[in-house]
């Protein structure tokens, strides 16, 4: 069984630059998440997508950042326009999500440096 | 809001031996699950071991087993005969079994070297 898969693995842009990561999660998984994981730390939520509704989105600072996931499979995180503290790995995860518990499956991520 | 701590920035083990990484926990929740993963250098985040807090039996999966305590709200993994390829950052996680929740909470990790 394929995994959760993310692209590119590795972005490098210049501040105010837009950027898009992709993540295609594992099959049949109704759940989405995308984590923040800036150096050193712990990965954080941005957004939770239920099948392709976004269930919690409070902690996506939503002046620059934006998210999709059409027909609730593949996802799109945006960036526009990049600054210098957006540096970091951005993780998507994928879920099974039944009752009130799941566990979450990661992919290998998308390191972003912003210049 | 729920917190977790792990208090070893950095362990070491030589190979074959045995190492136990801490993890404290706080919520005022009585449901919830706890969760380790491992992170290698390649990032991917892999689940190691998954425990029910409900569940008074400790979670093993072959070498690694936890050590839960509910009231201490702790929450300690366990690797035995450690192997080279054991090195990695290992996280803590916490979720919370409200409907209306779902993403993980993470400890900010500890950084495991296996000595040959």
């Amino acid at each position: 069984e394929a995994g959760v898969v993310q692209s590119p693995r590795y972005k490098i842009i210049e501040k105010k630059q837009p950027v898009a990561f992709w993540c295609n999660p594992i099959s049949g998984h109704n759940t989405l998440y995308w984590y923040l994981q800036n150096l050193g730390q712990g990965p954080e939520l941005l957004i939770r997508y239920e099948n392709e509704e976004a269930v919690d989105d409070s902690q996506l600072p939503k002046d620059r950042f934006s998210a999709e996931r059409l027909k609730g499979v593949d996802s799109t995180l945006k960036i526009q326009p990049a600054e210098l503290g957006d540096s970091a790995v951005y993780l998507c995860a994928s879920s099974l999500r039944t009752g009130n518990t799941d566990t979450q499956y990661f992919g290998p991520g998308t390191r972003l440096t912003v210049l | 809001a729920q917190t977790v701590t792990q208090s070893q920035p950095e362990m070491s083990v030589q190979e074959a031996e045995t190492v136990t990484l801490s993890c404290t926990y706080d919520t005022s929740e009585s449901d919830y699950y706890l969760f380790w993963y491992k992170q290698p250098p390649s990032r991917q985040m892999i689940l190691v071991i998954r425990q029910e807090a409900y569940k008074q039996q400790n979670a093993t999966e072959n070498r690694f087993s936890v050590n839960f305590q509910k009231a201490a709200k702790s929450f300690s993994l366990k690797i035995s005969d450690s192997q080279l390829g054991d090195a990695a950052m290992y996280f803590c996680a916490y979720r919370s079994a409200k409907g209306s929740q779902g993403n993980l909470i993470f400890g900010k990790g500890t950084k495991l070297s296996v000595k040959p």
